[in-house]
C-alpha cells in the first residue's frame, strides 16, 4: 500500500496566519482527502482533492478557508487561512489502498496537530 | 446523512478480557472497515467487510458484518496491554466514490 509522508507534524501559530500543511505520497494517486479529527475522536472530511480539477468540499468547509492544491499524482497540499482557536485540531491525508480493481481501505498520513493561540 | 453509531466510546478492562465494539447505522454501506489509532499517528486499516454476514478474523480481532450491510462488529479475546488504543469503524458510502463516514469511535484501554 503506498506510503504517505505528511509535513509538519504539528505546529504553534498565531490567530489570523497561515498554515499550509503538505502530503507528499510514494505512489500515483487519483484521488487524495483531507480530514480534520479532535484528538481521540471522529474523523471528519473536509475535501477530496482530484489532479488537474479544483478540489470538492463538504458541507461546511470552504475553499477561502481551507484552500487545497493539487499540482500531480503524488502530492497536495492544504492550507488553513486566517486561523482561530477553533481551528485548533488534527488535520490527515489520506489515500486509497486498492488491490486490482477492489478497494481495500484507506492510508493515512501521521497527522499535523495544529494549535492557534 | 448516512451515520455511524459507535459503541462504547470508552472501554477500560483487564488484561485477559474479551471486549466487542460496535458501529450501528440505518443506512447501507457499500464496505466497512475497522481501524485503530495510536496517539500522533493517522488511523491504520485493520479489516474491510464488503460481503453481507461477512465474518473476518484477525489472531485475537473477529469483525463481522451485518447481513443487510448497516452494522458491524469488533471483537478482541484475550485483550493485550498492545490493544490499547482508539478504534474507528468507517463506511463507505453507497454511490460516494472514496468518501468515508467514520463513527465517533471507541477509546480502548487494557490494563496489566
Amino acid at each position: 500500500s503506498a506510503v504517505i509522508s505528511q509535513k509538519p507534524s504539528r505546529d504553534i501559530c498565531q490567530r489570523g496566519t497561515s498554515l499550509t500543511i503538505q502530503c507528499q505520497v510514494d505512489s500515483q494517486v487519483t484521488m487524495m482527502f483531507w480530514y480534520r479529527q479532535q484528538p481521540g475522536q471522529s474523523l471528519t472530511l473536509i475535501a477530496t482533492a482530484n489532479q488537474g480539477s479544483e478540489a470538492t468540499y463538504e458541507s461546511g468547509f470552504v475553499i477561502d478557508k481551507f484552500p487545497i492544491s493539487r499540482p500531480n499524482l503524488t502530492f497536495s497540499t492544504l492550507t488553513v487561512s486566517n486561523m482561530s482557536p477553533e481551528d485548533s485540531s488534527i488535520y490527515l491525508c489520506s489515500v486509497e489502498v486498492r488491490s486490482a480493481t477492489l478497494l481495500d481501505g484507506y492510508t493515512f498520513g501521521s497527522g499535523t496537530r495544529l494549535t492557534v493561540v | 446523512t448516512q451515520l455511524l453509531e459507535q459503541s462504547p466510546q470508552f472501554l477500560s478492562i483487564q488484561e485477559g478480557e474479551n471486549l466487542t465494539v460496535y458501529c450501528n447505522s440505518s443506512s447501507v454501506f457499500s464496505s466497512l472497515q475497522w481501524y485503530r489509532q495510536e496517539p500522533g499517528e493517522g488511523p491504520v486499516l485493520l479489516v474491510t467487510v464488503v460481503t453481507g454476514g461477512e465474518v473476518k478474523k484477525l489472531k485475537r480481532l473477529t469483525f463481522q458484518f451485518g447481513d443487510a450491510r448497516k452494522d458491524s462488529s469488533l471483537h478482541i479475546t484475550a485483550a493485550q496491554t498492545g490493544d490499547t488504543g482508539l478504534y474507528l469503524c468507517a463506511g463507505a458510502r453507497l454511490g460516494g466514490y472514496g468518501k468515508l463516514t467514520f463513527g465517533q469511535g471507541t477509546i480502548l484501554t487494557v490494563h496489566p
